[in-house]
């Protein structure tokens, strides 16, 4: 199973908003909804922050929303903070029933 | 409060063995499927393994299969993951995850396995 893929980094200035893809197949992505993201600042586990492709878990901040088009998933932070600089990781279940993980985004604020 | 705490990391040789545990507590643990996942220094995420939540069921990445075996004990809310021929590119920290239909949605904090002669 190859790794989804993410762009290695993306920025933008506080206030502004920045999206990030994460690209599979047909036998992920495409095919579930079972698509989710996950904010990971450095030395610390991940957390979720987006699953079933758009849904935000309690205490998320409604600044982060997701989408997904095709074979293609997207995170889309608005109203940039300087405390969402992290990696960011997308997710999916596969058709061989395991899950995979994208390369990761890190995300610098500017 | 729900939490995965992970355990039994540690150094050993190529070739060698190593047993995690991950104790749940905060919710029914057997209710839930649970991952590996690993992270090895200064890369990305990496599903490894999964158990469904009586324990009937297992799933392997490919690059572990025949060498690590996922298990749980329900009764002691306990979930294992033994780990032979281990190789230098199994170096990495292992997160223990509490699965959902459809996201992973509680992370342990890790513990740190290392493999070198």
């Amino acid at each position: 199973q190859s790794a989804l893929t993410q762009p290695p980094s993306v920025s933008g200035s506080p206030g502004q908003s920045v999206t990030m893809s994460c690209t599979g197949t047909s036998s992920d992505v495409g095919s579930y909804n079972r698509v989710s993201w996950y904010q990971q600042p450095p030395g610390t586990a991940p957390k979720l922050m987006i699953y079933e492709v758009y849904n935000r878990p309690s205490g998320v901040p409604d600044r982060f929303s997701g989408s997904k088009s095709d074979n293609t998933a997207s995170l889309t932070i608005s109203g940039l903070q300087a405390e969402d600089e992290a990696d960011y990781y997308c997710s999916s279940y596969t058709s061989s029933n395991t899950w995979v993980f994208g390369g990761g985004t890190k995300l610098t604020v500017l | 409060e729900v939490q995965l705490v992970e355990s039994g990391g540690g150094s050993v040789q190529p070739g060698g063995s190593l047993r995690l545990s991950c104790a749940a507590s905060g919710f029914t643990f057997s209710s839930f499927y649970i991952h590996w996942v690993r992270q090895a220094p200064g890369k990305g995420l990496v599903w490894v393994s999964g158990i469904t939540g009586g324990g009937s069921s297992t799933n392997y990445a490919d690059f572990v299969k025949g060498r690590f075996t996922i298990s749980r004990d329900n009764a002691k809310s306990t979930l294992y993951l033994q780990m032979n021929s281990l190789r230098a590119e199994d170096t990495a920290v292992y997160y223990c995850v509490r699965g959902t239909y459809y996201a992973l949605d509680v992370w342990g904090q890790g513990t740190t396995v290392t493999v070198s002669s």
